[in-house]
């Protein structure tokens, strides 16, 4: 597709319940991003891939986060037993690499809200 | 990474040239400064960057400071659809890292 596109776009969940919340990358693009917006603030940086590898996860806030891209594609966050304070809007970003010297923008989808009720 | 500080909010009128500003004292020699904004219920979006020397493309302009320590974001003619938070973000050269948020400024744009 033409951009980042993310699903769903509105999840409800119950407390203790695991969701798993998708992101469909631009296609050629190398590196993917997972953010956390809670209301009213930035984004905050959840996870890194370059294709399949997850080269950085330190901004994962709890075992409870998990994030896979087995195909250097597709990518799922998945939270297990979710908490009110995971609600907020996750964000995907993807970035072709196009080189060590260069700069290159990063493309966002529209996140999910995540509401955990 | 280098810190980015910017106002909490500006006000503008439709149609009239928008100056926002972003100090980052602490730059580094191969530090790209960045514009993101993000429009309500959107991701952010790519608005520009720059390293030195003022940028223009079909968004907005950059200006730069000359010692780096600073940078104006410039939008020549504010709409409607300008309303958004706008990001200043330093990102090093040839990084394919994470880009680090701030707080942003909160543009409203009064008709």
């Amino acid at each position: 597709g033409a951009g980042v596109s993310q699903s769903p776009r509105y999840k409800v969940a119950k407390r203790g319940q695991d969701v798993a919340l998708r992101c469909d990358p631009i296609s050629g693009h190398v590196s993917l991003f997972w953010y956390q917006q809670a209301l009213g603030q930035g984004p905050e940086f959840l996870t890194y891939f370059q294709n399949e590898a997850q080269l950085d996860k330190s901004g994962l806030p709890s075992d409870r986060f998990f994030a896979e891209r087995p195909e250097g594609s597709v990518s799922t966050l998945k939270i297990q037993r979710t908490q009110q304070e995971d609600s907020a809007v996750y964000l995907c970003a993807s970035s072709l690499r196009q080189g060590p010297t260069l700069n290159y923008g990063y493309t966002f989808g529209s996140g999910t809200r995540l509401t955990v009720v | 990474d280098a810190k980015t500080t910017q106002p909490n909010s500006m006000e503008s009128n439709e149609e009239e040239p928008v100056h926002l500003p972003c100090n980052h004292s602490t730059i580094s020699g191969t530090d790209y400064i960045h514009w993101y904004r993000q429009l309500p219920s959107q991701g952010p979006e790519y608005v520009i960057h720059g390293l030195t020397s003022n940028v223009n493309n079909r968004m907005a302009s950059l200006a730069i400071a000359e010692d780096r320590k600073s940078s104006t974001l410039i939008l020549h003619r504010a709409t409607l659809r300008d309303a958004a938070v706008y990001y200043c973000i330093l990102k090093r050269r040839g990084s394919a890292r994470q880009l680090t948020f701030g707080s942003g400024t909160q543009l409203t744009v009064l008709p």
